[in-house]
């Protein structure tokens, strides 16, 4: 069946470090692959989203790009801050509308 | 706006009971789709609504169940409840379900624990 497998955490960077978060998929046909956030006392938010191949989803900094030759779509910034410090989930949504989210990383990011 | 709100905060039962959770959609959704998280672990689909009407279901027994009203508001049900069913329920909204374009957006939760 479907499913998404996201890099072990806790994880943790120093400010302006680079931060990679691996997050790999299977699939049927064609999901859409998305990355939440979860800061710490608060509800999850979409961080960024990509629904089909070599689509690269960003936001606040964050980037990853739908990779369907290595189905994954890793979560990338060049730059971490403090303010980074939350959980992030991968998420894919299958064809047959059925929700997948990874296990989630821990970040955290020190001055 | 109101963002998503979700009902109550949290609930304590005894197995073998029933429980109710509620979830008011962002106004002008129309989709309502229900998460179960337990600690330390993704969110887990249970059910998608759209229109008063299933269009998703994950991988769970039939003592769960849910249905969507006529406002677009929500109710899960778990019946017959077990100790694993202790966990966060998240309700997310959205303004329909398909392909392309989709947003959820994700309630506060509510905490349920079996005792």
């Amino acid at each position: 069946g479907d499913s998404v497998t996201q890099m072990e955490g806790p994880v943790t960077l120093s400010e302006e470090a680079c931060l990679t978060i691996n997050c790999t998929y299977t699939a049927t046909g064609y999901p859409s692959l998305f990355w939440y956030v979860q800061y710490p006392g608060e509800g999850l938010q979409l961080l960024l989203k990509a629904t089909k191949a070599d689509d690269k989803g960003s936001n606040k900094g964050f980037e990853a790009t739908y990779r369907k030759e290595t189905t994954s779509f890793h979560l990338e910034k060049g730059s971490v801050q403090v303010s980074d410090s939350a959980v992030y989930f991968c998420a894919l949504r299958s064809t047959g509308n059925q929700f997948y989210f990874g296990t989630g990383t821990s970040l955290t990011v020190i001055p | 706006d109101a963002g998503v709100t979700q009902s109550p905060t949290h609930l304590i039962k005894t197995r073998g009971q029933h429980v109710t959770l509620r979830c008011s959609p962002i106004s002008g959704h129309k989709s309502v789709s229900w998460y179960q998280q337990v600690l330390g672990q993704g969110p887990q689909f249970i059910f998608q609504y759209y229109e008063k009407e299933e269009r998703g279901r994950g991988n769970f027994p039939d003592r769960f169940s849910a249905r969507q009203f006529p406002n677009y508001s929500s109710e899960l049900n778990v019946n017959a409840l077990l100790l694993g069913d202790s966990a966060l329920y998240l309700c997310a909204s959205s303004l329909a379900p398909g392909q392309g374009i989709y947003e959820q957006y994700f309630g506060p939760g509510t905490r349920l624990t079996v005792t």
